[in-house]
This record gives structure tokens, sequence and C-alpha cells, in this order.
């Protein structure tokens, strides 16, 4: 099985201030034949379900604001939130894809300092 | 839009079979490149993947849960089913059954929470 590994668990930002989350792959998950990084990228609010942000490790999803972006290839990515709103306080959750069993990380929870 | 919802018992006992019922609309069971799966989540914890099922009826089980799972589908009634044997407290949980779009998990119910208690 691919082990995601993100980090921190937890951290605290001021409003206005970037946040990074890394996740941490056990294996590539960067398919070569077409270059595409197999991993996405979530945002669950509290008593809400998940909401995919990003997937192929770097392609916004429709409809989520651009403060939010994903970098990284093979084993290590990153998602970044530009400038912290209020309304971005939630845990988030990378996920593979590359094979099976599907993955998920063990969320990194972003509240406001 | 496409709108999943899932039903079932909130309270099971230690040894019963749970069984989940995933209704979707929005999206035909039967279309090529449709996959339906189930996730879950135990309170304060992390997702949990489970199990998958295609357009064609293909399937997929998370290994570690693979014997006691069972996921199946009727594209007359758009309605993807989960059952699980032999629950136990540890599997105490807010399931979700969710729609990949793209091989991601574009759309999901609003979750249920399943007791196992005696």
């Amino acid at each position: 099985d691919i082990v995601l590994t993100q980090s921190p668990d937890s951290l605290a930002v001021s409003l206005g201030e970037r946040a990074t989350i890394n996740c941490k792959s056990s294996q590539s998950i960067l398919y070569s034949s077409n270059n595409n990084n197999y991993l996405a990228w979530y945002q669950q609010k509290p008593g809400q379900p998940p909401k995919l942000l990003i997937y192929w490790a770097s392609t916004r999803e429709s409809g989520v604001p651009d403060r939010f972006s994903g970098s990284g290839s093979g084993t290590d990515f990153t998602l970044t939130i530009s400038t912290l709103q209020a309304e971005d306080v939630a845990v988030y959750y990378c996920q593979q894809y590359y094979n099976y069993p599907l993955t998920f990380g063990g969320g990194t929870k972003v509240e406001i300092k | 839009q496409i709108i999943l919802k899932e039903s079932g018992p909130t309270l099971v006992t230690p040894t019963q079979t749970l069984t989940l019922t995933c209704t979707v609309s929005g999206l035909s069971l039967s279309s090529s490149g449709m996959s339906v799966a189930w996730i879950r989540q135990p309170p304060g914890k992390a997702l949990e993947w489970l199990a998958l099922i295609n357009g064609e009826g293909n399937t997929r089980y998370s290994p570690s849960l693979k014997s006691g799972l069972t996921i199946t589908k009727d594209a007359s009634k758009n309605q993807v089913v989960l059952t699980m044997t032999n629950m136990d407290p540890v599997d105490t949980a807010t399931y979700y059954c969710t729609h990949r779009r793209q091989q991601v998990f574009a759309y999901w119910g609003q979750g249920m929470l399943v007791t196992v208690s005696s």
C-alpha cells in the first residue's frame, strides 16, 4: 500500500498569511507515460463531507479560489493557501489514486492564529 | 447536478451485518467511466477508502477489509449498496458514498454516522 504522510498535523496561521501543507508518499506516484502525478487534495470543514480542491497534484477544481495551489512531483507534494481566509479553517487531506488500495494522508488541521 | 445520498441503519450491534445504500441522481450507474466508492471516517480520524464499483460492474476493495465487504449496484434504481459483515465497535464511523470523476472523488454524499454498540 502507498502510505501518505502529511505534515504538520496542525498549523495556526494569521489571516492573510500563507499556509503550507506537505504530503509525502512512500513511493513515487508519478506515472511516467503521461507525466501525471496521481495526487488530489481535499478540504473538510466540520460536519461536512470532504470537498475536492486539487487533482493531478496541481489542477484546481472548478470554483476553487485561486489562493489554493498544489505543487510537487514524484513523492513530495505541497498544498499552499496563499492568503488564509477565515473560511479556510478546515482539515486538509491528500489522496493518491496511482494504484489500489486508494489511500489518504492523515490530515492537517488549519486554524487561525 | 450529481447528488448522492446515503441511507441505512444508524445503530448496529456487534457481529451484525451492515447494509448501506447510496442513491444517486444526475448520473447513470450504467454509463462508461462511472464509478461510485464508499469511504468511511471514524470520529476525529482520517478518511479510509473501502470499496468501489464502476459502470461495467467491476469492483475493487480495500485489502484490509475485503473479506467482509461487498459492493453491488442496481442501475434500475440508481443505487449502490455496500454490505459489511461482522461489524465491530471499531467500525463506528461516518460512511460516505462518492462519485469518481477523472479518478478523483469529485462528488460526495453528506455521509451517515453508523454506531456499532450493544
